[in-house]
């Protein structure tokens, strides 16, 4: 079937790094995508992987193993603003291109 | 910021009564997308549109209708509403289909409350 995982929450340190994990099981992958979305607002696009390897913008980076079906964004120097839910979505190709979506993993930064 | 908008934002309705949201772009963008979300629940897909008058069904489209006469627009009709419909509805917009390296765009949402 198909399915994604994520950590339901996570806690980090202002100033520390981070990384939330994503693994997911699907037939026509067609690549992952992460976004972040703040308490009450939409989501926002941060990132889009579809090779392996790591993709750096920033504070942020993403990082995608197509063979063992994982992900992990890297989030450096954090700051308060950053507390809010990751989504991680898988795109398929033989569901026109639909997205799957993991229910998100919501990172609380103390300071 | 792609131009989403979506009314109204917040909505308190009785079961039973049909309930109409709206979403409107000004991208011009071919695909747009109703989604629902839940706590503990990915986001999940009620209905999409991939042109004028062309929609499809999403996993969980039953009790959902969606027209889509003009591009800018994208209507979600809740024929008769349910409790288990009281949720927070997201549009989103993409110019490919959304999977498909093509970022969705999402307007702020509608929070719907069924009593």
């Amino acid at each position: 079937g198909q399915n994604i995982d994520q950590p339901t929450e996570m806690t980090a340190t202002e100033g520390a790094i981070v990384q939330i994990n994503c693994t997911y099981q699907t037939s026509g992958f067609n690549g992952l995508f992460w976004y972040q979305q703040h308490a009450g607002e939409a989501p926002t696009f941060l990132s889009y992987n579809v090779l392996d390897g790591l993709e750096e913008k920033g504070r942020f980076s993403s990082f995608l193993s197509r063979s063992k079906g994982y992900s992990y964004l890297l989030l450096k120097e954090l700051q308060m603003k950053d507390s809010a839910s990751y989504l991680c979505a898988v795109g398929r190709r033989d569901s026109n291109y639909q997205l799957i979506w993991g229910a998100g993993t919501k990172l609380i930064i103390k300071p | 910021d792609a131009g989403i908008t979506q009314s109204p934002r917040h909505k308190v309705t009785e079961t039973g009564t049909p309930v109409t949201l709206r979403c409107h772009q000004t991208e011009n963008h071919r695909y747009m997308y109703w989604y629902r979300q839940d706590p503990g629940h990915g986001l999940r897909l009620i209905h999409y549109s991939y042109g004028v008058k062309d929609t499809d069904k999403g996993e969980v489209s039953d009790g959902y209708s969606v027209s889509r006469s003009k591009t800018e627009d994208f209507l979600l009709t809740l024929e008769s509403a349910t409790s288990s419909q009281t949720s927070v509805y997201f549009c989103a917009i993409a110019n490919q289909p959304g999977g498909n390296n093509s970022p969705l765009h999402f307007g702020n949402g509608t929070r719907l409350t069924v009593t």
